[in-house]
């Protein structure tokens, strides 16, 4: 029973369409997380949402809107695909408020490729 | 600007061994470190985590090593099993302006049987 679900794991799409990327939690938790892995290897948040509340948005183009319709779920939608946005995408799920004071739980990955 | 620094791309120990990974960091606001192990195509997975109030956590095998005047951590893993071979990332987060958890660039761990 997968605790941090994300789907797909893997996407392969065209420069300039539009995909979302979904995620589902079952641990009960009150904090989510996008986190983008680039070439680099650096994984660096995208967005938390605390209680569907936004809380972090780091500076990330306004192409990514990430959506919560409820605590367990937190989806990232991207307009406009550009090769740049190729990377591992790991959504995470924490019981800390959102205060990174808990350890997170994170998803599989979605490997993003554009083409 | 990297907050969080694990200078060791890479590192290389005998079974049985120990294997220390050390981790830096700049911001003085961090006041809780985190060590997660990521293996390839999977998520990361936590570690072991370690408050500022403490300067070392252990957690059988794994313990963590915090010195706030270096600013500085190390995972020390007691002894080394192949199944250790991962990509280990430290990661630390306090209210630097918003709560949020700063990863280091991880550090790829390999244990020769």
């Amino acid at each position: 029973d997968t605790a941090v679900s994300q789907t797909p794991k893997y996407l392969v799409t065209q420069m300039g369409n539009d995909k979302s990327i979904k995620c589902e939690q079952n641990l009960g938790h009150d904090t989510m997380y996008w986190y983008k892995q680039d070439s680099k290897k650096f994984l660096k948040i995208m967005f938390s949402y605390n209680n569907k509340e936004l809380i972090i948005n780091e500076t990330v183009p306004n192409r990514f809107s990430p959506k919560s319709p409820d605590k367990a779920h937190l989806n990232l939608h991207i307009n406009s695909l550009e090769l740049g946005d190729s990377a591992v995408y790991f959504c995470a799920s924490s019981q800390d408020g959102g205060r990174g004071l808990a350890e997170a739980f994170f998803g599989q990955g979605t490997r993003l490729t554009v083409v | 600007d990297q907050q969080v620094k694990q200078n060791s791309p890479s590192l290389s120990v005998q079974e049985g061994r120990i294997s220390i990974l050390n981790c830096d960091y700049t911001n003085s606001m961090f006041d809780y470190f985190l060590w997660y192990k990521k293996y390839p195509a999977e998520g990361p997975t936590f570690l072991i985590s370690i408050s500022s109030i403490k300067d070392k956590n252990e957690d059988g095998r794994f313990t963590v090593f915090l010195n706030k005047s270096a600013k500085h951590l190390s995972l020390h893993i007691v002894p080394s099993q192949p199944g250790d071979s991962a990509v280990y990332f430290c990661a630390a987060s306090g209210d630097t302006g918003g709560f949020k958890t700063i990863f280091g660039a991880g550090t790829r761990l390999f244990v020769k049987a």
